[in-house]
């Protein structure tokens, strides 16, 4: 499969601890994307790569919030001090920076803090 | 990005043409018009996208108005795998991330 991957595709957190998703794009692709998606809303942009660098970190909601691509290659959300309304599907794509601009989801994982 | 206004829900029967139609009338000169369905549990997924011409490819058809100010996805031949929330969303070509909405809410009835 070729396909965005991610991990875990289901996570349940007391408040307060640490959570860390991962996401493996199209092996072609050299821009990464994190969305956040609560209930009943559209996903809501996050953040994104172009290769490793992170070229929009502005509407990441808190900081506690924070993401890494070191190699350009997978790339990892960090979520510290977890809190109740933390509570979404967490969501990552890939693309190429042209040719249309097409971005491939993957299945999310979905977070939920107890 | 523009913002876009489309109603919240829509029933069509399986089978028949799905139109579901999408406000955009602040787009700019160089913002494309986006559309990407997202299935129950699934990440959305990308449909079809175009500037000022119409489009088509296997899954839909794109109709832009002359003015640029409305869209239409068609759906040719709906069936129940297509009910879904389907989003519009104008961006310039090579931005940063999607400004996605609430979506229309599109259910084929059998």
């Amino acid at each position: 499969d070729t396909g965005v991957s991610q991990d875990p595709r289901h996570k349940i957190t007391k408040r307060g601890q640490n959570v860390t998703f991962r996401c493996d794009p199209i092996s072609e692709h050299n821009r990464l994307y994190w969305y956040r998606q609560t209930l009943g809303q559209g996903p809501e942009f996050l953040t994104y790569f172009q290769n490793e660098a992170q070229l929009e970190k502005s509407r990441l909601l808190s900081d506690r919030f924070s993401a890494e691509r070191p190699k350009g290659s997978f790339s990892t959300l960090e979520i510290q001090r977890t809190e109740q309304g933390d509570s979404a599907m967490y969501l990552c794509a890939s693309s190429y920076q042209w040719l249309g601009s097409e971005a491939f989801f993957g299945q999310g994982t979905r977070l939920t803090v107890v | 990005d523009a913002k876009t206004t489309q109603p919240p829900s829509m029933d069509c029967a399986e089978g028949r043409a799905a139109n579901l139609p999408c406000n955009h009338s602040t787009i700019s000169g160089n913002e494309y018009v986006y559309w990407y369905r997202q299935i129950h549990s699934q990440g959305p997924q990308y449909i079809i996208h175009g500037l000022k011409n119409n489009e088509t490819n296997e899954m839909a058809s794109l109709i832009i108005t002359e003015d640029r100010k409305s869209s239409t996805l068609i759906l040719p031949h709906a069936t129940l795998r297509d009910t879904a929330v389907y989003y519009c969303i104008v961006r310039v070509e090579g931005a940063d991330g999607l400004t996605f909405g609430k979506g229309t809410h599109l259910i084929i009835q059998p």
